[in-house]
């Protein structure tokens, strides 16, 4: 079964660093989504992409925030200059099509900033 | 945000009794419920969905019932296996948006 899959699986960066996460959807899947899940708390919806630009964002996904879908195949988030509340696991999800169709997750990226 | 709410962080069932999940939500707009089992280091995975013009969807040993009137929806699992303890996340939408509310979770852990 397609899955979508997340590199790196664990990122450490020193605060203040930009960093890039990166996922590839399931190849025939049109929308995509990043979220996040600090230790012990709820997923928490970060942001949506269709037909290349931003369809919904959440206030966590301010301006050190961005994603891109650089080549047809990845989908990436970028934090511009981290902060030690950014540390959590970051997960990447697509959708086939909106119509009453679940989201595929990926396994996560786990953010630690120092 | 707190527009999903799952009240119990934790559920203990013992093999082969039912296990109910249950959740809450605000938000009247929501149209598409869904509910997502997850295992510690994976990401969530899709277990069950149900549309607002619905008010049970079953698949095998998992039933999700919705009461609109009453905002709540609920996950039976019958008979509860001891591969079933996770956590357990519901999450609500609207059709024509772009996101996807979570509550926190239920741990749900079944005794062999």
């Amino acid at each position: 079964e397609p899955e979508v899959t997340q590199t790196p699986s664990h990122q450490v960066t020193q605060m203040g660093q930009e960093v890039i996460l990166r996922c590839v959807p399931i190849s025939n899947h049109l929308y995509f989504y990043w979220y996040r899940q600090i230790l012990g708390q709820k997923v928490e919806f970060l942001v949506s992409f269709y037909n290349n630009e931003i369809s919904e964002k959440s206030e966590i996904f301010d301006d050190q925030f961005s994603v891109e879908r650089p080549d047809g195949s990845n989908f990436t988030l970028k934090i511009r200059s981290t902060k030690l509340e950014d540390s959590a696991m970051y997960f990447c999800a697509s959708r086939e099509d909106y119509s009453n169709q679940p989201q595929h997750f990926g396994d996560g990226t786990r953010l630690s900033i120092l | 945000d707190q527009q999903v709410k799952q009240n119990s962080p934790s559920l203990s069932v013992q093999e082969g009794r039912i296990s109910i999940l249950n959740c809450d939500y605000t938000n009247s707009m929501f149209d598409y419920f869904l509910w997502y089992k997850k295992y510690p280091a994976e990401g969530p995975t899709f277990l069950i969905s149900i549309s607002s013009i619905k008010d049970k969807n079953e698949d095998g040993r998992f039933t999700v019932f919705l009461n609109k009137s009453a905002k709540h929806l609920s996950l039976h699992i019958v008979p509860s296996q001891p591969g079933d303890s996770a956590v357990y996340f519901c999450a609500a939408e609207n059709t024509g948006g772009f996101k996807t509310i979570f509550g926190a979770g239920t741990r749900l852990f079944v005794k062999a």
